[in-house]
């Protein structure tokens, strides 16, 4: 099956800095690739997604990019806020007969210093 | 839209008891996952369904760990009897795919349970 690797585990940054998690994917078939922000107590929630047809998509202060070859895909936050602090997800669902099948990453807790 | 409904949203019960989650997913997702959170760790997916039929339950406990989706739309997890270690968060998701077009997870906001 597919097999997700997430670094780091855990982040800490200062307000105002960037953040960089990085997932790497085995099955070079998946084509989808989306991040999701798990606040304290709260449901995971799509922040953005990226498709393999592209190496980057940017959402204001958030960015995916996305390598096919080395099979990693990377999320950036740049001047990150304490709102920012949460869990993050990764995964790399892959279509297996005609459904979705999706595997996590497991997970980067980041904490932004005020 | 309507988010995916689940209830209850607390559960404690004693060890070899009985619960059972109920989630409702978006109207028109045809794809609908439970997963199991603990605390600290990524989901972990238990069950998948495709409109009523299963297509992933490699991961449930099936000696203890049941789930039904009947019509296609709503579903039901239960656990009989219930361990310490099932301590958890029960996430409920559905999603929008359509052949093997990936799309996003819309998670429900969970149950959770603690046996003691």
């Amino acid at each position: 099956g597919e097999n997700v690797e997430q670094h780091p585990s855990t982040l800490s940054v200062q307000e105002g800095d960037s953040a960089v998690i990085k997932c790497t994917y085995s099955d070079s078939a998946s084509n989808y690739f989306p991040w999701y922000k798990q606040e304290l107590g709260k449901r995971p929630q799509l922040i953005i997604d990226i498709r393999s047809n592209v190496g980057e998509k940017k959402d204001q202060r958030i960015a995916v990019t996305l390598n096919k070859t080395a099979k990693h895909f990377s999320l950036h936050i740049t001047e990150t806020q304490p709102e920012d602090s949460a869990v993050y997800f990764c995964a790399a669902p892959r279509s297996s007969g005609g459904y979705q099948k999706v595997t996590f990453g497991t997970g980067t807790k980041l904490q932004v210093i005020p | 839209e309507a988010g995916v409904a689940q209830s209850p949203r607390y559960k404690i019960i004693e060890k070899r008891q009985s619960v059972a989650f109920w989630c409702n997913p978006i109207s028109g997702h045809a794809t609908l996952y439970w997963y199991q959170q603990i605390l600290g760790q990524g989901p972990k997916l238990l069950i998948q369904f495709q409109n009523n039929g299963v297509v992933d339950d490699s991961q449930l406990p099936k000696d203890r760990f049941s789930a039904e989706r009947l019509k296609g739309v709503d579903s039901t997890l239960k656990i009989q009897p219930a361990k310490l270690e099932d301590s958890a968060v029960y996430l409920c998701a559905s999603s929008f795919t359509q052949g093997g077009y990936n799309s996003p997870l819309h998670f429900g906001n969970g149950t959770r349970l603690t046996v003691t």
